[in-house]
């Protein structure tokens, strides 16, 4: 089978740094996704990484470390806007993607 | 481009009623899915699709059926509504999620069973 571990709650400071870690247990992994869902919205494609590093996009980083069974997702200069629940799933090729069970981020003034 | 529709968005249903979910998509995506998400839960996998025709069982695919006659819909349907339905169900779809790990989520049909 497969699981993936993430904290179920983080807090921090605007304009602070957050980093929100994931470690998984799969079998034929090919990367490891990372998903931002507002509170009654539908999730939305943050990252991908399918070979170790970093992966910038913007204020967001993407790691992952394959030996490691363990990526990380790291939001920067984090705003009001970035309070969501981020979800980290593994990419297993052509079979579905499956999901943590998510991190709920409250950013505060 | 319209993306990922669902219809309803939301929906009452009573105990042992049934209904579709409907679910299309226009960017000629082959893969196609159906999560449920539940407080404290995540995302899990009910059904997928890999194209017309082809269909499989996910992590919770028990009261549900799907089909795939065109690479544009592809409708879930609850055949005898129980109260441990209620949930957010999300329509995906994906061209290269295999190579990309994206999926394009619809906005989500919000179903409460009584």
């Amino acid at each position: 089978g497969q699981s993936l571990e993430q904290p179920s709650e983080v807090t921090a400071v605007e304009g602070a740094i957050v980093q929100i870690n994931c470690t998984y247990q799969t079998s034929g992994f090919y990367g490891l996704s990372w998903y931002q869902q507002h509170d009654g919205g539908a999730p939305t494609f943050l990252s991908y990484n399918a070979l170790d590093g970093l992966e910038e996009t913007g204020r967001f980083s993407s790691f992952l470390s394959r030996s490691d069974s363990y990526g990380y997702l790291l939001l920067q200069e984090l705003q009001m806007k970035d309070s969501a629940s981020y979800f980290c799933a593994v990419n297993r090729g052509n079979t579905p993607l499956v999901f943590g069970k998510g991190t709920r981020l409250s950013v505060i003034a | 481009n319209a993306g990922v529709t669902q219809t309803p968005k939301f929906q009452v249903l009573k105990t042992g009623q049934s209904m579709t979910l409907q679910c299309a998509q226009d960017m000629n995506h082959e893969y196609m899915s159906w999560y449920r998400q539940d407080p404290g839960m995540g995302l899990r996998l009910i059904h997928y699709s890999v194209g017309a025709g082809i269909t499989d069982q996910g992590e919770v695919p028990n009261g549900y059926n799907v089909s795939r006659s065109t690479t544009e819909d592809f409708p879930l349907r609850l055949l005898s509504a129980a109260p441990s339905q209620t949930s957010v169900y999300f329509c995906a779809s994906s061209y290269s999620q295999g190579i990309t790990g994206e999926l394009f989520f619809g906005e989500g049909s919000r179903l409460t069973v009584l």
